[in-house]
């Protein structure tokens, strides 16, 4: 079955810098590739997803990049606030994602320090 | 308000009782979804259903079973609880493949202790 890492566990930055979480997948097979934000004791929500033939989407301060011959894809936050502080998901599925659930990684709690 | 509902939201449990999560949505979504989620472990998969009346295992489906008697309900049940099913435990549901889009909408969760 599909396996994703997910990097690192945890980051802390400056309010206002950039913040990037990196993600690798196992199966070349998945063709789509989402990301969930989790605050704390809240549900985990899809806050951007990517899908195979696209090698980047952007959606105001968040984009998502893709390297299918790498099998590997990133999340960026640019001007991070403190509302971005939450556990972020990586995940990856074969046929949109609603056949089999997806396969998430192990998540990255990010710290936005004021 | 649409969306998914789960209950209980908490609970503590002896070990050896039997114990069902009840979930419902009322979005009229095919595919549903329990997913448990332990600290360092993420979001883990339990059992899917495609459709009423099929489901299929996930990752981790010992000590779980599941039933899709119809669309909207997506009941789990522990038939005799373990310590290491103490988490949180999160159902979803997905439109796909009726729409063309992978995104899961989650309940907000069942903390489950088994002492």
């Amino acid at each position: 079955g599909e396996n994703v890492e997910q990097h690192p566990s945890t980051l802390s930055v400056q309010e206002g810098d950039s913040a990037v979480i990196k993600c690798t997948y196992s199966d070349s097979a998945s063709n789509y590739f989402p990301w969930y934000k989790q605050e704390l004791g809240k549900r985990p929500q899809l806050i951007i997803d990517i899908r195979s033939n696209v090698g980047e989407k952007k959606d105001q301060r968040i984009a998502v990049t893709l390297n299918k011959t790498a099998k590997h894809f990133s999340l960026h936050i640019t001007e991070t606030q403190p509302e971005d502080s939450a556990v972020y998901f990586c995940a990856a599925a074969y046929s949109g994602g609603g056949a089999d659930g997806l396969t998430f990684g192990k998540g990255t709690h990010l710290i936005i320090q004021p | 308000i649409a969306g998914i509902t789960q209950a209980p939201t908490s609970q503590i449990l002896a070990a050896g009782r039997r114990m069902t999560l009840r979930c419902t949505q009322d979005m009229r979504h095919n595919a549903m979804y329990w997913y448990r989620q332990d600290l360092g472990l993420g979001l883990r998969l339990i059992h899917y259903s495609n459709t009423a009346g099929t489901t299929g295992k996930g990752e981790v489906p010992d000590g779980y079973s599941v039933s899709r008697a119809n669309t909207d309900d997506f009941p789990l049940t522990l038939a005799s609880a373990v310590p290491s099913q103490t988490s949180v435990y999160f159902c979803a549901s997905s439109s796909f493949p009726r729409t063309n889009t992978g995104e899961l909408f989650f309940g907000e969760g069942s903390r489950l202790t088994v002492l």
